[in-house]
């Protein structure tokens, strides 16, 4: 079964500075997407950024990029230039590619807070 | 841009009462999901449906529950029996054929079982 696993529950940056949210994740799968998720205070869930795993390259969508590890499979979120609207909750997921399923994996989250 | 829409935002009930959660996808997606987030939990996966069918369901997805598309625009869950441990965000979410792995959520129901 896959896990996903963010370590660090909670974190803080200071406005325009860079920050870096880590997860991790356990699969046997080689074909497989990961996901960062934000969440803010609406609750509703917005896609920030995603990697297809065959994809050496590492994705990046703005201020946001990843850094994609998939020997060690570590799929961690950069975002620089924080903003005080980049306060939120942030989710890591797993996705299996397997025909119709697109079933989320998703870790515990990691509350990101922006400081000005 | 499209959205996917809940309704409602928050519903509180009595225990042992029916619910139904309601969700309108994006007009032209094909696949959709409902998830659940307790307080302090993760996000858990319930149930995802592609053409008039479940095509998987987790084991939180028991016969308390259950899913309908009734006129092909919306998407509902209803749990027949709720219980308190039942309390929890529900997030509709939908994707469509041409980009599946790109999930649209709602902005979620908050429901509370009293």
């Amino acid at each position: 079964a896959q896990t996903v696993t963010q370590s660090q529950p909670e974190m803080s940056v200071q406005e325009a500075e860079t920050v870096t949210l880590s997860c991790t994740y356990d699969t046997s799968e080689n074909n497989y997407y990961l996901f960062w998720y934000k969440q803010p205070p609406s609750r509703q869930m917005i896609l920030v950024i995603r990697q297809e795993a065959y994809k050496q390259q590492n994705a990046t969508e703005n201020r946001f990029s990843v850094n994609f590890q998939k020997a060690a499979k570590s799929f961690s979120l950069k975002i620089s230039d924080s903003q005080l609207g980049d306060t939120a909750m942030y989710f890591c997921a797993f996705m299996k590619v397997a025909g119709n399923n697109r079933k989320l994996i998703w870790g515990l989250g990691t509350s990101l807070a922006v400081n000005p | 841009e499209p959205e996917v829409t809940q309704t409602p935002s928050h519903q509180v009930t009595q225990m042992g009462q029916e619910v139904i959660l309601r969700c309108v996808p994006i007009s032209n997606h094909l696949y959709f999901y409902w998830y659940r987030q307790i307080l302090g939990q993760k996000v858990e996966f319930l149930v995802s449906f592609y053409n008039n069918e479940i095509s998987e369901k987790s084991e939180i997805f028991d016969d308390q529950f259950s899913v309908e598309r009734p006129d092909g625009s919306n998407f509902t869950l209803k749990i027949r029996s709720t219980k308190l441990e039942d309390s929890a965000m529900y997030f509709c979410a939908s994707s469509d054929p041409d980009w599946v792995e790109k999930l649209f959520f709602g902005s979620g129901t908050q429901l509370s079982v009293l």
